[in-house]
């Protein structure tokens, strides 16, 4: 069954940098979405991304946060300047056709940053 | 806004006893209702998911979940838990199908 990858698996950054996580979401699925779950917290929203722009962002995508499909196979959310609390797991997700369709949730990035 | 709750963040059971999860649910609006599975090192799994059409919803690995709405609930069972249920439960309500409020998530042991 096709899947949703997210690399790396485990990502440690100091604050302040900038870093990237990658998706590559199913072939032919056409939205996209980012959730994270700092530990011990709940799954939250972050974004959902389709036709090229964003579609709904919460609270928490502020400025410091960034999406993007550079080509045609990969998904990225992108943190300008981490901040301690950054630190969580980041999923990706996506939809084949968005409505009535299940989310396919990737393995997650833990994103750890000190 | 939606939300829901799910009670008890941890639920131990013998393999071949009834697997009971429970959530409730908050909505203005008919939402719909979801559970995701979480196995160790893996990501989110949709078990089954509440749209409307029947009330009583039947999942993969033989899960199932009713749908009441006078109490606001969306109970997950399984009438006979075996050790592969051990993981992370998570119910989960939208007016969508993807921006998802997900609940505090459920852990499950499973003792032989």
């Amino acid at each position: 069954e096709p899947e949703v990858t997210q690399t790396p698996s485990h990502q440690v950054t100091q604050m302040g940098q900038e870093v990237i996580l990658r998706c590559v979401p199913i072939s032919n699925h056409l939205y996209f979405y980012w959730y994270r779950q700092i530990l011990g917290q709940k799954v939250e929203f972050l974004v959902s991304f389709y036709n090229n722009e964003i579609s709904e962002k919460s609270e928490i995508f502020d400025d410091q946060f960034s999406v993007e499909r550079p080509d045609g196979s990969n998904f990225t959310l992108k943190i300008r300047s981490t901040k301690l609390e950054d630190s969580a797991m980041y999923f990706c997700a996506s939809t084949g056709t968005g409505g009535n369709s299940p989310l396919h949730f990737g393995n997650g990035t833990r994103l750890t940053v000190t | 806004a939606q939300s829901v709750t799910q009670l008890g963040s941890h639920v131990s059971v013998s393999e071949g006893a009834l697997v009971l999860l429970r959530c409730n649910y908050s909505s203005s609006v008919p939402p719909y209702l979801f559970w995701y599975v979480q196995y160790p090192n893996q990501g989110l799994q949709l078990l089954l998911k509440y749209t409307s059409a029947a009330t009583l919803v039947k999942g993969i690995n033989g899960f199932e979940a009713e749908f009441k709405k006078s109490e606001t609930s969306f109970h997950l069972t399984k009438p006979s838990a075996h050790m592969s249920d051990a993981a992370e439960y998570f119910c989960a309500v939208s007016l969508n199908d993807y921006k998802l409020s997900f609940g505090a998530g459920t852990t499950v042991t499973v003792r032989a």
